[in-house]
Protein backbone atom coordinates (compact mmCIF):
# COMPACT_ATOMS: atom_id res chain seq x y z
CA UNK A 1 0.00 0.00 0.00
CA UNK A 2 1.13 3.59 -0.64
CA UNK A 3 2.82 5.46 2.46
CA UNK A 4 -0.27 8.04 3.21
CA UNK A 5 -1.32 9.02 6.47
CA UNK A 6 -4.01 11.43 7.13
CA UNK A 7 -4.83 12.94 10.51
CA UNK A 8 -6.86 13.27 12.44
CA UNK A 9 -8.61 10.70 11.68
CA UNK A 10 -12.08 11.36 13.46
CA UNK A 11 -12.76 15.16 14.45
CA UNK A 12 -15.59 16.82 16.21
CA UNK A 13 -15.65 20.88 16.52
CA UNK A 14 -17.61 23.44 16.25
CA UNK A 15 -19.36 25.77 13.83
CA UNK A 16 -16.97 28.77 13.25
CA UNK A 17 -13.22 27.11 14.32
CA UNK A 18 -10.51 26.73 12.09
CA UNK A 19 -9.96 23.25 11.76
CA UNK A 20 -6.52 21.66 10.35
CA UNK A 21 -6.25 18.32 8.58
CA UNK A 22 -3.22 16.89 7.39
CA UNK A 23 -1.45 14.65 4.51
CA UNK A 24 1.89 12.78 4.66
CA UNK A 25 3.06 10.91 1.98
CA UNK A 26 6.44 8.76 1.86
CA UNK A 27 6.21 8.11 -1.95
CA UNK A 28 7.74 11.11 -3.37
CA UNK A 29 5.09 11.88 -5.23
CA UNK A 30 4.33 14.91 -7.06
CA UNK A 31 0.72 15.36 -6.95
CA UNK A 32 -1.45 15.51 -3.81
CA UNK A 33 -5.21 15.96 -3.43
CA UNK A 34 -8.17 17.00 -1.05
CA UNK A 35 -11.57 14.72 -1.74
CA UNK A 36 -14.56 15.03 0.16
CA UNK A 37 -16.89 12.34 -0.10
CA UNK A 38 -20.68 12.87 0.64
CA UNK A 39 -23.75 10.45 -0.17
CA UNK A 40 -25.02 11.14 -3.27
CA UNK A 41 -22.20 13.21 -4.76
CA UNK A 42 -19.74 10.88 -4.97
CA UNK A 43 -15.98 12.16 -4.45
CA UNK A 44 -15.46 15.88 -5.59
CA UNK A 45 -12.13 17.50 -5.29
CA UNK A 46 -11.11 20.37 -3.29
CA UNK A 47 -8.08 21.51 -4.12
CA UNK A 48 -5.04 19.59 -5.63
CA UNK A 49 -0.99 20.50 -5.69
CA UNK A 50 1.33 20.00 -8.51
CA UNK A 51 4.33 20.86 -6.57
CA UNK A 52 5.50 22.51 -3.61
CA UNK A 53 4.15 26.18 -2.91
CA UNK A 54 2.07 24.84 -6.25
CA UNK A 55 -1.70 24.13 -5.72
CA UNK A 56 -4.72 25.00 -7.45
CA UNK A 57 -8.67 25.19 -6.53
CA UNK A 58 -11.17 22.00 -7.74
CA UNK A 59 -14.84 22.46 -7.81
CA UNK A 60 -15.46 22.51 -4.16
CA UNK A 61 -12.85 24.87 -3.09
CA UNK A 62 -15.25 27.76 -1.10
CA UNK A 63 -14.47 28.02 2.41
CA UNK A 64 -11.09 25.88 2.04
CA UNK A 65 -7.61 26.68 1.42
CA UNK A 66 -4.49 24.38 1.37
CA UNK A 67 -0.64 24.67 2.11
CA UNK A 68 2.08 22.37 0.49
CA UNK A 69 5.23 23.85 1.76
CA UNK A 70 7.37 20.18 1.69
CA UNK A 71 6.72 17.43 -1.02
CA UNK A 72 5.90 15.14 1.48
CA UNK A 73 2.76 17.60 3.46
CA UNK A 74 -0.31 18.44 1.95
CA UNK A 75 -2.39 20.37 4.54
CA UNK A 76 -5.84 21.31 4.19
CA UNK A 77 -8.05 24.77 6.60
CA UNK A 78 -11.16 24.99 6.64
CA UNK A 79 -11.10 28.19 7.66
CA UNK A 80 -14.74 28.63 9.45
CA UNK A 81 -16.12 25.20 9.71
CA UNK A 82 -19.83 25.20 8.80
CA UNK A 83 -22.01 22.25 9.29
CA UNK A 84 -22.36 21.82 5.78
CA UNK A 85 -18.13 20.85 6.03
CA UNK A 86 -19.73 17.42 7.93
CA UNK A 87 -18.20 15.15 5.56
CA UNK A 88 -15.06 12.51 5.27
CA UNK A 89 -11.81 14.12 3.67
CA UNK A 90 -10.00 11.83 1.78
CA UNK A 91 -6.51 12.60 0.50
CA UNK A 92 -4.54 11.00 -2.62
CA UNK A 93 -1.38 11.18 -4.01
CA UNK A 94 -0.49 10.26 -8.19
CA UNK A 95 3.02 9.83 -9.32
CA UNK A 96 2.40 11.91 -12.69
CA UNK A 97 0.10 13.87 -15.17
CA UNK A 98 1.04 14.28 -18.98
CA UNK A 99 -1.55 16.17 -20.79
CA UNK A 100 -4.80 14.14 -19.53
CA UNK A 101 -2.72 10.97 -18.94
CA UNK A 102 -3.09 10.06 -15.36
CA UNK A 103 -1.16 7.96 -12.89
CA UNK A 104 -3.70 6.37 -10.83
CA UNK A 105 -4.23 7.72 -7.31
CA UNK A 106 -3.78 6.17 -4.19
CA UNK A 107 -5.43 7.16 -1.46
CA UNK A 108 -5.18 8.02 2.48
CA UNK A 109 -7.62 6.39 5.22
CA UNK A 110 -9.37 9.03 5.40
CA UNK A 111 -10.70 12.00 8.16
CA UNK A 112 -14.51 11.92 9.51
CA UNK A 113 -15.44 15.15 10.15
CA UNK A 114 -18.20 16.89 12.26
CA UNK A 115 -19.39 20.39 12.57
CA UNK A 116 -21.81 20.84 15.40
CA UNK B 1 -25.51 14.94 -18.91
CA UNK B 2 -23.03 13.85 -15.99
CA UNK B 3 -19.38 13.72 -17.05
CA UNK B 4 -18.87 9.96 -15.45
CA UNK B 5 -22.25 7.93 -15.22
CA UNK B 6 -22.96 4.76 -13.04
CA UNK B 7 -25.94 2.81 -12.47
CA UNK B 8 -26.39 3.11 -8.45
CA UNK B 9 -27.72 -0.76 -8.36
CA UNK B 10 -27.08 -2.53 -5.74
CA UNK B 11 -26.26 -5.35 -7.85
CA UNK B 12 -27.46 -8.23 -6.08
CA UNK B 13 -25.39 -11.77 -7.18
CA UNK B 14 -25.06 -15.20 -5.78
CA UNK B 15 -21.94 -16.16 -5.04
CA UNK B 16 -20.41 -17.93 -8.27
CA UNK B 17 -22.00 -15.73 -10.91
CA UNK B 18 -20.66 -13.02 -13.29
CA UNK B 19 -21.62 -9.67 -13.13
CA UNK B 20 -20.64 -6.61 -15.33
CA UNK B 21 -20.97 -3.07 -14.58
CA UNK B 22 -20.98 -0.26 -17.10
CA UNK B 23 -19.65 3.09 -16.71
CA UNK B 24 -20.48 6.49 -19.58
CA UNK B 25 -18.26 9.52 -20.20
CA UNK B 26 -19.42 12.26 -22.06
CA UNK B 27 -15.85 13.33 -22.92
CA UNK B 28 -15.03 11.95 -25.63
CA UNK B 29 -10.90 13.32 -25.14
CA UNK B 30 -10.74 11.11 -22.39
CA UNK B 31 -7.24 9.94 -22.19
CA UNK B 32 -7.14 7.74 -18.75
CA UNK B 33 -9.70 5.35 -17.11
CA UNK B 34 -9.88 3.36 -13.70
CA UNK B 35 -11.91 0.93 -11.17
CA UNK B 36 -11.58 1.74 -7.55
CA UNK B 37 -13.90 -0.48 -5.28
CA UNK B 38 -14.82 0.87 -1.87
CA UNK B 39 -15.58 -0.88 1.16
CA UNK B 40 -17.89 0.68 3.79
CA UNK B 41 -16.62 3.45 5.49
CA UNK B 42 -13.32 2.90 3.87
CA UNK B 43 -10.58 4.67 1.27
CA UNK B 44 -11.32 3.88 -2.54
CA UNK B 45 -8.74 1.27 -3.56
CA UNK B 46 -7.50 0.73 -7.21
CA UNK B 47 -8.75 -2.29 -9.12
CA UNK B 48 -7.71 -1.63 -12.13
CA UNK B 49 -6.04 0.93 -14.59
CA UNK B 50 -7.44 0.76 -18.51
CA UNK B 51 -5.21 3.25 -21.11
CA UNK B 52 -5.89 1.10 -24.22
CA UNK B 53 -8.44 -1.20 -24.84
CA UNK B 54 -8.56 -3.09 -21.93
CA UNK B 55 -7.58 -4.96 -18.89
CA UNK B 56 -7.74 -8.42 -17.18
CA UNK B 57 -6.69 -9.05 -13.53
CA UNK B 58 -7.54 -12.35 -12.55
CA UNK B 59 -11.63 -12.46 -11.83
CA UNK B 60 -11.62 -9.02 -13.28
CA UNK B 61 -11.48 -7.60 -17.22
CA UNK B 62 -12.04 -3.88 -17.59
CA UNK B 63 -13.28 -3.02 -21.32
CA UNK B 64 -12.83 0.37 -22.93
CA UNK B 65 -15.53 1.74 -25.52
CA UNK B 66 -14.17 4.74 -27.26
CA UNK B 67 -16.79 4.49 -29.72
CA UNK B 68 -19.40 4.46 -27.64
CA UNK B 69 -17.84 6.42 -24.50
CA UNK B 70 -18.04 3.84 -21.43
CA UNK B 71 -15.92 1.75 -20.21
CA UNK B 72 -17.04 -1.99 -18.28
CA UNK B 73 -15.97 -4.07 -15.50
CA UNK B 74 -16.97 -7.65 -15.65
CA UNK B 75 -16.45 -9.42 -12.49
CA UNK B 76 -16.54 -13.72 -13.03
CA UNK B 77 -16.94 -16.40 -10.32
CA UNK B 78 -18.27 -13.43 -7.80
CA UNK B 79 -16.90 -13.82 -3.91
CA UNK B 80 -18.61 -12.91 -1.13
CA UNK B 81 -15.77 -10.51 -0.66
CA UNK B 82 -16.28 -8.90 -3.74
CA UNK B 83 -19.45 -6.94 -2.09
CA UNK B 84 -18.59 -3.52 -1.97
CA UNK B 85 -19.04 -0.11 -4.33
CA UNK B 86 -17.17 -0.29 -7.86
CA UNK B 87 -16.13 3.46 -8.36
CA UNK B 88 -15.48 4.47 -12.14
CA UNK B 89 -12.97 7.33 -12.55
CA UNK B 90 -11.96 9.21 -16.20
CA UNK B 91 -9.21 11.63 -16.79
CA UNK B 92 -9.38 14.47 -19.96
CA UNK B 93 -6.97 16.31 -21.09
CA UNK B 94 -6.54 19.48 -18.84
CA UNK B 95 -4.97 20.49 -15.38
CA UNK B 96 -4.62 17.76 -13.07
CA UNK B 97 -8.19 19.00 -11.79
CA UNK B 98 -9.75 16.70 -14.49
CA UNK B 99 -10.10 13.31 -13.00
CA UNK B 100 -13.84 12.82 -12.49
CA UNK B 101 -15.22 9.91 -9.92
CA UNK B 102 -19.02 8.40 -10.77
CA UNK B 103 -20.80 8.20 -7.34
CA UNK B 104 -20.20 4.22 -8.07
CA UNK B 105 -21.96 0.78 -8.46
CA UNK B 106 -22.91 -0.97 -5.29
CA UNK B 107 -22.51 -4.54 -5.58
CA UNK B 108 -24.09 -7.50 -2.94
CA UNK B 109 -22.80 -10.91 -3.41
CA UNK B 110 -24.80 -13.33 -1.43
CA UNK B 111 -24.84 -17.26 -0.11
Amino acid sequence: DAGITQSPRHKVTETGTPVTLRCHQTENHRYMYWYRQDPGHGLRLIHYSYGVKDTDKGEVSDGYSVSRSKTEDFLLTLESATSSQTSVYFCAISEFWTGGLSSPLHFGNGTRLTVT
Amino acid sequence: RKEVEQDPGPFNVPEGATVAFNCTYSNSASQSFFWYRQDCRKEPKLLMSVYSSGNEDGRFTAQLNRASQYISLLIRDSKLSDSATYLCVVSVVGTASKLTFGTGTRLQVTL
